[in-house]
């Protein structure tokens, strides 16, 4: 199974500013997504984030708001923007080949 | 596009007994599906999974039963221990897309002493 670094594991932000977490994969792997769960939720899909193309985003969520990088096949950026209290939540990035991995999870605060 | 409902949202079960959690799923062309464990603050972990070509898989205390023609699976836990006490979460890959998988929205797991 792949190793999924995230980070960072938890922050505390100032309303409006930003927000940038990081992937590392001690593999390659083609497919990244993103995730949000709120306390006591499941799990809702960002975007998904693929090597050389633009990041796919579901509905709900738009790419002004959480810009998505991918450079290469072991890392990926999520930055959440003009962040307000409401962003507040558990951003989960996660890997697939056959199965799919977690990394930690950042535990972002708005205040 | 798919949708996958689970039940209970929360269940307490005597240690020593079983548990089982349901899924059903609307996409009939789904053909994975995989359990999640996730404790308190920590990140969802695979369980165990099950392929469409095969109706159960076994591994320990731990059991997932897939019926295609119902299009619904379960998770079964047998003997059950206090580390067992966890959130559980299904999923259905949605074939037409890039290996999304459609989640439950999960079964709080309670063992009682």
């Amino acid at each position: 199974s792949a190793v999924i670094s995230q980070k960072p594991s938890r922050d505390i932000c100032q309303r409006g500013t930003s927000l940038t977490i990081q992937c590392q994969v001690d593999s390659q792997v083609t497919m990244m997504f993103w995730y949000r769960q709120q306390p006591g939720q499941s799990l809702t899909l960002i975007a998904t984030a693929n090597q050389g193309s633009e990041a796919t985003y579901e509905s709900g969520f738009v790419i002004d708001k959480f810009p998505i990088s991918r450079p290469n096949l072991t890392f990926s950026t999520l930055t959440v923007s003009n962040m307000s209290p409401e962003d507040s939540s558990i951003y989960l990035c996660s890997v697939a080949d056959s199965r799919a991995f977690f990394g930690q999870g950042t535990r972002l605060t708005v205040v | 596009g798919e949708n996958v409902e689970q039940h209970p949202s929360t269940l307490s079960v005597q240690e020593g007994d079983s548990a089982v959690i349901k899924c059903t799923y609307s996409d009939s062309a789904s053909n994975y599906f995989p359990w999640y464990k996730q404790e308190l603050g920590k990140r969802p972990q695979l369980i165990i999974d099950i392929r469409s070509n095969v109706g159960e898989k076994k591994d320990q205390r731990i059991a997932v039963t897939l019926n295609k023609t119902a299009k619904h699976f379960s998770l079964h836990i047998t003997e059950t221990q206090p580390e067992d006490s966890a959130v559980y979460f299904c999923a259905a890959l949605y074939v037409d897309s890039n290996y999304q998988l459609i989640w439950g929205a999960g079964t709080k797991l309670i063992i009682k002493p």
